[in-house]
């Protein structure tokens, strides 16, 4: 079975700084393309950034270009969000989810939230 | 940047009701859209890829259509566990989800 469980949210002070975890299993994570999505509170869906298989392909939202980073470590089936310069606009429950190829996203975790407040 | 609009935003249904969901894009996006159903405090769910192939798993109530920049997702008698938000993707280039159409009980 499929699992994607995110780790590390929690409250920031504006300015800060966090990292979030997604740890992947029942599935070959190597070959597979990463992504983050977010929600802020009451919101819908905002893609934020995606990662291919080698790492040869990193794209973000403009939202995010900049101060965010995507990574991950195939050797140990996770994948990571380096947040800085947070804002009280990145407030928001933060997905993983994997994908094939650059392509639609067809399993996805179940969220940490992330609250940007002084 | 492709932008998508779902519309309606809200909709009000019964058990049983046939519904159509539509999603507009700003440009062509060919078939690449997908369909998720959410719902709060879980997991977004894949029901349609490529504008109209139904995801495994997928109960066959649930159908999409559409290509360019007109879709619909059909929910063909509609179930209790059904209610949800439902969202419209595009994956032309990079990815765009639409606003979100709430599914409620009438």
């Amino acid at each position: 079975e499929v699992q994607l469980v995110e780790s590390g949210g929690g409250l920031v002070k504006p300015g800060g700084s966090l990292r979030l975890s997604c740890a992947a299993s029942g599935f070959t994570f190597s070959v597979f393309n990463m992504n983050w999505v977010r929600q802020a509170p009451g919101k819908g869906l905002e893609w934020v950034a995606s990662l291919s298989t080698s790492d040869r392909y990193i794209y973000y939202a403009d939202s995010v270009k900049g101060r965010f980073t995507i990574s991950r470590d195939n050797a140990n089936n996770s994948l990571y969000l380096q947040m800085s310069s947070l804002r009280a606009e990145d407030t928001a429950v933060y997905y993983c989810a994997k994908g094939p190829r650059a392509s639609h996203f067809d399993s996805w975790g179940q969220g940490t939230l992330v609250t940007v407040s002084s | 940047d492709i932008q998508m609009t779902q519309s309606p935003s809200t909709l009000s249904a019964s058990v049983g009701d046939r519904v159509t969901i539509t999603c507009r894009a700003s440009q062509s996006i060919s078939s690449w859209l997908a369909w998720y159903q959410h719902k709060p405090g879980k997991a977004p769910q894949l029901l349609i890829y490529k504008a109209s192939t139904l995801e495994s798993g997928v109960p066959s109530r649930f159908s999409g259509s559409g290509s360019g920049t007109e879709f619909s997702l059909t929910i063909t008698s509609l179930q209790p566990d059904d209610f949800a938000t439902y969202y419209c993707q595009q994956y032309n280039r990079y990815w765009t989800f639409g606003q979100g159409t709430k599914v409620e009980i009438k």
